[in-house]
């Protein structure tokens, strides 16, 4: 079994300003998936950003970008120039490619940009 | 706008009645979730159907029956809640049930027992 862990219950940012959440996993698996959701106020489950293990390279999309230490077993999100809309709760999730499509959620990381 | 559609939004049920909850999606997606997710934390799955088969279900109480009447829709069928069953329901979709398939979440139908 795997577990995620994130660490920050809540942060909060100046807008503009760039944020880091941080995200530790726990697998003995060697194919797997990492997932960074947002659910902002409106509740629903936004896919952020993706990365696979097999990749070296660094996920990005757009502002969103994250840093994949793959011995250390950490997957952090950066998020450049926060925007108040950047306000939501994130989810960092584990997906082991070889047990079906199955996510396993951190315990989220609340995020208030602040104007 | 979500891809996946929940209906109703909002849902207040006392613990004799008997309601659904419906999720729809026409992204041609095969596999289908139900989560259930309390206050400040994390979805928690209950049920996985893939290709409208019952693949996963996670020791979830009888009184909550999934439905898959056909690869467009996913019922939620409730009968005889508890006080602790109150949450927001979540529906997801993927492609598919194997390998990397991001899932696609609806808005939820936040639930209230009374």
């Amino acid at each position: 079994a795997q577990t995620v862990t994130q660490s920050q219950p809540e942060m909060s940012v100046q807008e503009a300003e760039t944020v880091t959440l941080s995200c530790t996993y726990d697998t003995s698996e060697s194919n797997y998936y990492l997932f960074w959701y947002k659910q902002p106020p409106s509740r629903q489950m936004i896919l952020v950003i993706r990365q696979e293990a097999y990749k070296q390279q660094n996920a990005t999309e757009n502002r969103f970008s994250v840093n994949f230490q793959k011995a250390a077993k950490s997957f952090s999100l950066k998020i450049s120039d926060s925007q108040l809309g950047d306000t939501a709760m994130y989810f960092c999730a584990f997906m082991n490619y070889n047990a079906g499509n199955m996510l396993t959620f951190g315990g989220g990381t609340r995020l208030m940009v602040k104007p | 706008d979500t891809e996946v559609t929940q209906t109703p939004k909002h849902l207040v049920m006392g613990m004799t009645n008997k309601k659904s909850l419906k999720c729809e999606q026409h992204m041609g997606h095969r596999a289908m979730y139900w989560y259930k997710q309390k206050a400040k934390k994390p979805p928690e799955l209950m049920f996985v159907y893939s290709y409208e088969k019952l693949s996963i279900n996670e020791s979830v109480p009888s009184r909550f029956s999934p439905e898959c009447p056909n690869s467009s829709l996913l019922n939620l069928h409730l009968h005889a809640l508890q006080p602790e069953d109150s949450a927001l329901y979540l529906c997801a979709s993927s492609q598919g049930w194997l390998g990397n398939q991001p899932q696609h979440f609806g808005d939820g139908t936040r639930l209230s027992i009374l």
